[in-house]
């Protein structure tokens, strides 16, 4: 079954420093990858997605993920990171024609 | 161009009772999925809606059901309510059946007391 583990709850990092969370999938073939931001109360942005080609892709507010087959993850990461990136944010995986399948999540305490 | 709306943004009933949530996709969109996030978790796929007609199903009974109209707004309803079923219920919006980029509106908070 297809599954998706975000090991780390919960991350704390200084404003500044760099962040990578970690995403671990579980999918037979080739997934399609994304990572989503979810501030409190709020829906769902995405910040980026993998379909295929370069494995390292760039998304919005300067995060960048990278897919590793053989390791089956897909990491955020994010070299300086800002006040306002305190937040709640997941992975997915979607498997077949409909279903997106979510991490449990990780929140993001940036510190100052 | 608009976005993904819902209604309401917060309700509150009452265990045996029963809810629905609105949804509007976004411009051109036919495909609506329905997510259920508990506290603390990530979103749990409900089901799918394309072109009217349920597509798509994830592990919920069939007291949670959907409607899809011609303008590809949705519903969602919930009979029987049951504690758990409080939660932030997200409706996300695709170009199609097999899109792989979802929009998300800014979810209905359930609260089942």
């Amino acid at each position: 079954a297809q599954s998706v583990t975000q090991p780390d709850i919960h991350i704390t990092v200084s404003e500044g420093a760099s962040l990578e969370l970690r995403c671990n999938y579980s999918y037979g073939a080739t997934p399609y990858l994304f990572w989503y931001v979810q501030s409190p109360g709020q829906g769902l942005q995405l910040l980026l997605k993998y379909f295929s080609g370069d494995t390292l892709v760039q998304g919005i507010k300067g995060f960048e993920a990278e897919f590793k087959r053989s390791q089956s993850s897909f990491n955020l990461r994010k070299p300086s990171v800002h006040w306002s990136d305190a937040a709640e944010y997941f992975c997915a995986v979607k498997a077949g024609g409909f279903k997106t399948i979510f991490g449990a999540g990780t929140r993001l305490f940036v510190k100052a | 161009e608009t976005g993904v709306t819902q209604s309401p943004t917060h309700l509150i009933k009452t265990r045996g009772q029963q809810v629905t949530l609105r949804c509007s996709s976004q411009s051109g969109h036919n495909t609506v999925s329905w997510y259920q996030q508990a506290l603390g978790q990530g979103p749990q796929f409900i089901f799918q809606y394309y072109r009217e007609e349920e597509n798509g199903r994830g592990n919920f009974p069939p007291r949670f059901s959907g409607l899809q109209f011609p303008n590809y707004s949705s519903e969602l309803n919930v009979n029987a309510l049951e504690l758990d079923d409080s939660a932030l219920y997200l409706c996300a919006s695709s170009l199609q059946t097999g899109g792989w980029e979802q929009y998300f509106g800014p979810g209905t908070r359930l609260t089942v007391t």
